[in-house]
This record gives C-alpha cells, structure tokens and sequence, in this order.
C-alpha cells in the first residue's frame, strides 16, 4: 500500500505568511493528489485536485505543485480563515483504496 | 448543487452493527461517472477510508475493515448506506458520505468533491 507522509505535522504561522505544506509518497502517483482543508466540526473541503489544479471557488492564495512522490501546497499569504488542518489524499490503483497523509495542523503564531 | 447527509443512530451498542445511511440531493446517484465513499474520523485523529460504491452496485473495501463492512445502494431512493458489524468503542468516530470523483473535464482527479457535514457514531454501552 502506498503511504502518505506530510510534514510538519503543526504549524504556527502569522498572518501574511507564506506557508508550505509537503506530502511524500511512498511510491510514485504520478500527479493522483488532492489536498484538502478541514475545520473543526466541519467536513474536508477541496482545495487541489491533480496536484496542482484549484477547485472551483478555492482563492488563487493556494496552490499545489510535484508529481511523483514528492508534492506541496503552498498559502501565498495567510488569511485568518485558512488556520485550518490540511490532509493530502491519493488513491491505490490496486487494490483500489483512498490514503490520506496524517494531517497539518496550521495554528496562528 | 450537490448535498450528501448522514443519518443513523448516533449511539450503538458493542458487538452490535452500526448502520448509517447518506442521501444525495441536487443531483441522481446514478449520473455520471462517480463512486460514492464512506469516510470516518475519531476525535482528534485522522481521516480512514471504509469503502465505496458504484451505482452499479461494484463495490471496494478499506483491507482493515473488510471483513465487517458492507455498502450498498439504492438508486431509486438516491441513497447508498454503510453496515459495519461487530463494533468496538475503536469504531466510535464522526462517519462523513462523499462523493469520489474520476474524472473533471479532461482531468483524472480521483478525489472528494463533495462531503456530507458527518454524524458522530459512539459506540458505548
């Protein structure tokens, strides 16, 4: 099975920041990754999907880049509203499963 | 726009099954090309895939938990459920439905678009 890995697990940030969020692949998954953000008492939202492709209505702060192993998501500029948990997601071929990495907790400094 | 909401006991007992059924509006179950997942989240914890289902009954299961768990569908009433038998206080969780996505445009995505807003299953006696 293909495990997800992302660091760091907690993030304090400030306002304004530019922040980056990293998630390696066991193997490699071509550009299969999603990102999504979570807050609490709520569900995931998408954020990328494909690596590096914005969902619908998600703010050109966030991006996403890599293929292979190795990919991030980047906040240009810190809003009050995205101190969130972040998960990366991909999904096996073979047996066909979702992984999601562990989590990043991004926390107001 | 598409909405999925859970519903079920919020309290089940150990040993017993736990049934959770997730109802799709703004658009029918069986259109286009989409696998409709069962997700579960422990307090503090992680997200755990379960399992998926496509509308034609197709079904893929998370190897930890295979052994108990069922998901089915039901076109005619846009729903599809989950059955997890023999429940533990380790199956106490919030349980989100969504929907996975193939395929956006000319893009493979492979993702979740859309969520329901979860239900807390706790299993206690």
């Amino acid at each position: 099975d293909i495990q997800l890995t992302q660091s760091p697990s907690f993030l304090s940030a400030s306002v304004g920041d530019r922040v980056t969020i990293t998630c390696r692949a066991s193997q490699g998954i071509s550009s299969y990754l999603a990102w999504y953000q979570q807050k609490p008492g709520k569900a995931p939202k998408l954020l990328i999907y494909a690596a590096s492709t914005l969902q619908s209505g998600v703010p050109s702060r966030f991006s996403g880049s890599g293929s292979g192993t190795e990919f991030t998501l980047t906040i240009s500029s810190l809003q009050p509203e995205d101190f969130a948990t972040y998960y990366c997601q991909q999904l096996n071929s073979y047996p066909p499963m979702y992984t999601f990495g562990q989590g990043t907790k991004l926390e107001i400094k | 726009q598409v909405q999925l909401q859970e519903s079920g006991p919020g309290l089940v007992k150990p040993s017993q099954t736990l049934s959770l059924t997730c109802t799709v509006s703004g658009g029918s179950i069986s259109s286009g090309s989409y696998y409709w997942s069962w997700i579960r989240q422990p307090a503090g914890k992680g997200l755990e895939w379960i399992g998926r289902i496509y509308t034609s009954g197709s079904t893929n299961y998370n190897p930890s938990l295979k052994s108990r768990v069922t998901i089915s569908v039901d076109t005619s009433k846009n729903q599809f459920s989950l059955k997890l038998s023999s429940v533990t206080a380790a199956d106490t969780a919030v349980y989100y439905c969504a929907r996975g996505s193939m395929v956006r445009g000319v893009i493979i995505t492979l993702d979740f678009d859309y969520w329901g807003q979860g239900t807390l299953v706790t299993v206690s006696s």
